[in-house]
């Protein structure tokens, strides 16, 4: 059994438009959660935090659902910056579990 | 604002030959992890490191990879006889906490042939 789930996409997308991608995670005892984001060869760099409150980064919005075990990472009005692998990301007990990723291509 | 640091960038071996990859955390972190992606492939945990000792591993880090912290900054991961199947993206993070995020080097290229 997979500790993080992703569906992998890929999510294609025109510019402007609003996306959501969301994460299982198995493990109930999960402390702290995380949106990652990686370029193609390139090391994963921390996007955001996820708070159990919700928290929200310009056109980024990241939720906590601890009951149903599942974040989401929205952004609106996409930039083709935006094109990327977004990586979930658990941590348990000092150990971060990665999901698969999710790619999204914004296309102009 | 503080980096993790790893070195080579780029490192081309025989395959049987070891390899040492280097990396230097953050100065005032206490976590340290290796990870490993295979072209196209998702990010795999390897091992971690903690308070000098490893605290957990994957079964991926068998008894050809082994880690040390030689000098108190640096955090080197060794391959002792590499396999084609080594080649791949190795990433260093460290963290402060376990709780907050961790920061990734930009990793080293290994290319086994």
């Amino acid at each position: 059994r997979k500790e993080v789930e992703q569906d992998p996409g890929p999510f294609n997308v025109p510019e402007g438009a609003t996306v959501a991608f969301n994460c299982t995670y198995s493990n109930s005892a999960s402390q702290s959660f995380f949106w990652y984001r990686q370029d193609c060869r390139k090391e994963p760099k921390l996007l955001m935090s996820v708070y159990s409150s919700g928290n929200e980064d310009g056109r980024f919005t990241a939720q906590l659902n601890r009951a149903s075990q599942y974040i989401s990472l929205l952004i609106r009005d996409s930039k083709l910056s935006d094109s990327a692998t977004y990586l979930c990301v658990v941590n348990i007990m000092n150990q971060f579990y990665f999901g698969t990723g999710t790619s999204l291509t914004v296309i102009p | 604002e503080p980096e993790v640091t790893q070195t080579p960038s780029h490192q081309v071996t025989q395959m049987g030959q070891e390899v040492i990859l280097r990396c230097v955390p953050i100065s005032n972190h206490l976590y340290f992890y290796w990870y490993r992606q295979i072209l196209g492939q998702k990010v795999e945990f390897l091992v971690s490191f903690y308070n000098n000792e490893i605290s957990e591993k994957s079964e991926i880090f068998d008894d050809q990879f082994s880690v040390e912290r030689p000098d108190g900054s640096n955090f080197t991961l060794k391959i002792r006889s590499t396999k084609l199947e080594d080649s791949a993206m190795y990433f260093c993070a460290s963290t402060g906490q376990g709780s907050q995020p961790q920061h990734f080097g930009d990793g080293t290229r290994l290319s086994i042939l």
